[in-house]
């Protein structure tokens, strides 16, 4: 079976810096991506992996491990606008998304 | 990136009808496709993979006669969901894939009543 695990919700303030960890067992992996949705919107891709090791992307950075099938979301800086569900996802043979149940984060002034 | 197009934005239905969704890739060829399934408060479910001149591949559970899908051309997906039931209610979206990420379309909320 495939699964992925993330914490169900974090809380940070305006400023702050917060990670979101990822954990992954599954059959056939092709990299970790990290989306962002908004209430009521769609899916927006952040950040992708697909070798081990930290990729930036202005305020967000991701990380990966394959030994360990972890990886992780690192926001720095945060805004209000970042309060959001964050996925990471397994991408699988042919392009195939498998998604972690989300985190929920709140940024608070 | 891609461009993913994604209509109707909402949609309500009566229960026992069908409802016809599409997916374009405004500036992108994309031969595979993939349907997603969202519960409120849940994470995106793969419901099928649309293959452009073929049939498509769904996922264990999910039921092809109900959930119809043709890709026509490079550029079009539609899922139908037929004879729809409230409990089909939910949010759908499709998404291109690229070598690295996936564009998403707007998604479809569709209310069955």
């Amino acid at each position: 079976g495939q699964s992925l695990e993330q914490p169900s919700e974090v809380t940070a303030v305006e400023g702050a810096i917060v990670q979101i960890n990822c954990t992954y067992q599954t059959s056939g992996f092709y990299g970790l991506s990290w989306y962002q949705q908004h209430d009521g919107g769609a899916p927006t891709f952040l950040s992708y992996n697909g070798l081990d090791g930290l990729e930036e992307t202005g305020r967000f950075s991701s990380f990966l491990s394959r030994s360990d099938s972890y990886g992780y979301l690192l926001l720095q800086e945060l805004q209000m606008k970042d309060s959001a569900s964050y996925f990471c996802a397994v991408r699988s043979q042919g392009g195939k998304l498998i998604f972690g149940q989300g985190t929920e984060l709140s940024v608070k002034p | 990136g891609a461009v993913v197009s994604q209509h109707p934005s909402r949609v309500i239905c009566k229960s026992g009808t069908s409802v016809k969704i599409e997916c374009r890739s405004l500036d992108f060829q994309a031969t595979t496709m993939f349907w997603y399934r969202q519960f409120p408060k849940q994470s995106l479910m793969l419901m099928a993979t649309s293959n452009e001149g073929s049939k498509a591949t769904y996922e264990q559970g999910v039921e092809k006669d109900k959930f119809l899908i043709n890709h026509a051309s490079l550029t079009l997906s539609t899922l139908t969901v037929t004879s729809a039931h409230p409990e089909d209610s939910s949010f759908y979206i499709c998404s291109v894939p690229t070598s690295t990420e996936a564009f998403f379309g707007q998604g479809t909320r569709l209310t069955v009543v």
